[in-house]
């Protein structure tokens, strides 16, 4: 089944304690992203990535991090997480040509205390 | 990045009546996408319209994309509860790569 995986789907943590938040798709797609979700600010993208070693800055990179080593997998890491971080992220993923459909993963609903 | 703008931000409807939602910007665009999200879900696609003025019917669904690629619409003829949801729309500009959402319409079906 094509899917994207992220875990954990819930976290509950302290400020200043680093954490990852892994992705995984198994659709051998080019393009991987990160989106934060906030009440009435809609889906914001974070950081993206178009291929193995190529990554970029989204609207709102700050405080994250993010790797891709591998086309399947990108994790994004916090390394001092704040609670202004406390939000709903997605990862997702496309194939690179014009008009294809974002694949989604199910969230990861973070809490920093 | 492009000003999106989506309305209403929450609409609240009785079964059976129909609505119209709106995703504008200032910006064209290649083509243009809608997603329903659902609660404790990721976002799916709906459909990407892609010529100006193009009109695309999914169902009860029907999406428009305006003449000038810088807007779209979203009209659901006699509402059911299982549309309710977070209406997303997604423009896509040239090559560009960064993507970007509107701030979505939060729509609820009441039976």
């Amino acid at each position: 089944e094509a899917q994207v995986t992220q875990n954990p789907r819930y976290l509950i943590t302290v400020t200043g304690k680093k954490l990852t938040v892994t992705c995984s798709q198994n659709m051998n797609h080019e393009y991987m992203s990160w989106y934060r979700q906030d009440p009435g600010l809609g889906l914001r993208q974070i950081y993206y990535s178009m291929n193995v070693e190529v990554t970029d800055k989204g609207d709102v990179p700050e405080g994250y991090k993010v790797s891709r080593k591998e086309k399947r997998n990108f994790p994004l890491i916090l390394e001092s997480p704040s609670p202004n971080q406390t939000s709903l992220y997605f990862c997702a993923s496309l194939r690179l040509r014009s008009y294809n459909e974002q694949f989604f993963g199910p969230g990861t609903r973070l809490t920093v205390l | 990045t492009q000003l999106l703008e989506q309305s209403p931000q929450f609409l609240s409807i009785q079964e059976g009546e129909n609505l119209t939602v709106y995703c504008n910007s200032s910006s064209v665009f290649s083509s243009l996408q809608w997603y329903r999200q659902e609660p404790g879900e990721g976002p799916v696609l709906l459909v990407t319209v892609v010529t100006g003025g193009e009109v695309k019917k999914l169902k009860r669904l029907t999406f428009q994309f305006g003449d000038a690629r810088k807007d779209s619409s979203l009209h659901i003829t006699a509402a059911q509860p299982g549309d309710t949801g977070l209406y997303l729309c997604a423009p896509i500009s040239g090559s560009a790569r960064q993507l970007t959402f509107g701030s979505g319409t939060q729509l609820t079906v009441l039976p």
